[in-house]
């Protein structure tokens, strides 16, 4: 059965700070990949996607995720954090061929200033 | 373009009540789901809609959760009788496809059963 797994459950870094969030993922079929993020007080929304070809996506915001498929894995990196980063994020994989996603158990992640 | 719509925001009842959450997608999209979100995890899915008909429902679970799309446009879904561990926020997002179409989250409901 398909399945995530995020590392962290709570990242705390000053700002200017490196950030690398990990994400497992176990599923058989074609590797699709998102990462969703939610900023305080608002909706969950897409960083970034995965479906194929260049392994290194870059989403929104200067995010960017890279997919090793020989590890599982699809962390997500930003190389300077700022204080409105601060958000929890959520690694994604499809259930099936419906569409619908399995996510991790999220991430919290507070910059301070 | 105006997002996913969702009502209420909060709600409190009591264990055994019943109780029913509206969702209103982006005009055009095709595909409806409800997630519950338990704190401290990620959103799961209940209910799949394309259009009017369920595709998925594998997860819900049905002798209290029921979830209906009449005209395949908005969305309602209930629970009766409500159980403590029902408190979660229920999360309604719709996409304009399946697989691979990116999935726009309304603010959700934030359920608490006393």
């Amino acid at each position: 059965a398909q399945s995530v797994s995020q590392h962290n459950h709570h990242v705390i870094l000053s700002e200017a700070a490196s950030l690398e969030l990990g994400c497992n993922y176990s599923y058989g079929g074609t590797v699709n990949l998102f990462w969703y993020v939610q900023y305080p007080g608002q909706h969950l929304q897409l960083l970034l996607k995965y479906f194929s070809g260049d392994p290194l996506v870059k989403g929104i915001k200067g995010f960017e995720a890279e997919f090793i498929k020989s590890k599982f894995s699809f962390n997500l990196r930003k190389p300077s954090v700022q204080w409105s980063d601060t958000a929890e994020y959520f690694c994604a994989v499809p259930r099936g061929s419906q569409g619908n996603l399995i996510f991790g158990k999220g991430t919290k992640l507070s910059v301070k200033p | 373009e105006a997002g996913v719509a969702q009502s209420p925001r909060y709600k409190i009842i009591e264990k055994r009540q019943s109780v029913a959450f509206w969702c209103n997608p982006i005009s055009g999209h095709a595909t409806l789901y409800w997630y519950q979100q338990i704190l401290g995890q990620g959103p799961k899915l209940l209910i799949q809609f394309q259009n009017n008909g369920v595709v998925d429902d594998s997860q819900l679970p049905k002798d209290r959760f029921s979830a209906e799309r009449l005209k395949g446009v908005d969305s309602t879904l209930k629970i009766q009788p409500a159980k403590l561990e029902d408190s979660a926020v229920y999360l309604c997002a719709s996409s304009s496809g399946l697989a691979g179409h990116e999935q726009y989250f309304g603010p959700g409901t934030r359920l608490t059963v006393t």
